[in-house]
Order: C-alpha cells, then structure tokens, then sequence
C-alpha cells in the first residue's frame, strides 16, 4: 500500500528554525516534494527531491534519504507567513503516468 | 508567473445535481489532473489526463465522474449525480511533462452539495 507519515501539529517560535519530518513507503517512488498550503488555499510547491541529499532554497531546505523513505523540511528565520499547512507528498510513477500521493499534512503554527 | 485558473471558486449544489469544474491549464502544459480534499482531510488524487484520454484515475474516480477537454484551453470535471460526501475543494493541476519537478495547482473549486 501507499503510506505517507507526517506529524499533525507543530509550533515554533518566529525567528526560530523548525523540521517537519516525514517518512513515506510508497510502490513507483518518483521523487519527494513539499508544499505549502494556507487554509482555503491551494498547495504551493516548495521543493522536489530525487536524489538523497539536501536541496536548499533560500529559507527552507529539504533533505532526502530513500534508503530510509524519509525526509525532512527545514524552515529556517521562521515568520508569521509561515504558518500554514506543509504537505509531504510522493511523486507516484506507474503505468507509464506520475501522480502525487498526499500526506495529511503538518499545520505549523508559528507564535511571536 | 502562468497560473492554472479554475471556475467557479464556489459551487452549492443540491444533492443528486449535476456539477461541471471548469480549468485553464498553463498552456504549453500536456498533462492534467484533478485532485480533491474534503475538509480536514488530505489530499486525494482523483484523475491523469493527457493526449485527450484518461491515463490513470483513482478509486474514487467511478462512473459518477468524467473528464473531458472540450478545446484547446479547457479541462472539466463533471460529477453526475452529486451525493453529500462529494462535498470537498476540488484542485486542478497540470505540468509540462510526466515526471514533472513541479506541478502547478489552481485556486480549486470549493464544492457544497446540500
């Protein structure tokens, strides 16, 4: 089966650094992206990983280990905006077609 | 920056109606997709659709949903016969190529069937 594990709740401090972890076991694994979504809101992209290592983007950072079907989000100089939902999601390879498979999503309440 | 446009941004329906979720994909984009999340819940793939055919669809894609791009600019979603629990945002998505680094989404559809 197809299974995607992320923590429900977190809360950090502005100006703080925070991880969402996430691990995942999915058949087809085509890579591992995170998005943002706000509430009422679409998802946003904020980072595809294929290879195992780190990708870096300005403030937020997101690790890889396939090895382990595991991967982490760091959010670094963490402000208000940042509060939101970030979603863990496998990219899906099968029949010759991609998709996403969804995590439940980690709300990130970020507190002056 | 392109931006995929769905239409309406909220629908109320009453139960047993049909619906249609309009979408304008990036236009130089080949592959669509529809997605849905009921409130509080994660999101679900529902349908792929490229070269004017349904590649891949979910469980939850029965014979109630349907997927058409009627010209060159548009991709709906049709749901027959709306029951309550099809009540959800419902998300477009297209990307340029089939192992994308980056699928774009649109604002959704936020569908109430009462």
């Amino acid at each position: 089966g197809q299974n995607i594990d992320q923590p429900t709740e977190m809360t950090a401090t502005e100006g703080a650094i925070v991880q969402i972890n996430c691990t995942y076991q999915t058949s087809g694994f085509n890579g591992l992206f995170w998005y943002q979504q706000h509430a009422g809101e679409a998802p946003t992209f904020l980072s595809y990983n294929v290879l195992d290592g780190l990708e870096e983007k300005g403030r937020f950072s997101s690790f890889l280990s396939r090895s382990k079907g595991y991967s982490y989000l760091l959010l670094k100089e963490l402000q208000m905006k940042d509060s939101a939902s970030y979603l863990c999601a496998a990219g899906n390879f099968s029949g010759g077609y991609n998709k996403l498979i969804f995590g439940a999503g980690t709300r990130l309440a970020v507190h002056p | 920056e392109p931006e995929v446009t769905q239409t309406p941004s909220h629908q109320v329906t009453q139960m047993g109606q049909e619906v249609i979720l309009r979408c304008v994909p990036i236009s130089n984009h080949l592959y669509f997709y529809w997605y849905r999340q009921i409130l509080g819940q994660k999101v679900e793939f529902l349908v792929s659709f490229y070269n004017n055919e349904i590649s891949e669809k979910s469980e939850i894609f029965d014979d109630q949903f349907s997927v058409e791009r009627p010209d060159g600019s548009n991709f709906t979603l049709k749901i027959r016969s709306t029951k309550l629990e099809d009540s959800a945002m419902y998300f477009c998505a297209s990307s340029d190529r089939v192992t994308s680094n980056g699928y774009t989404f649109g604002s959704g559809t936020r569908l109430t069937v009462v």
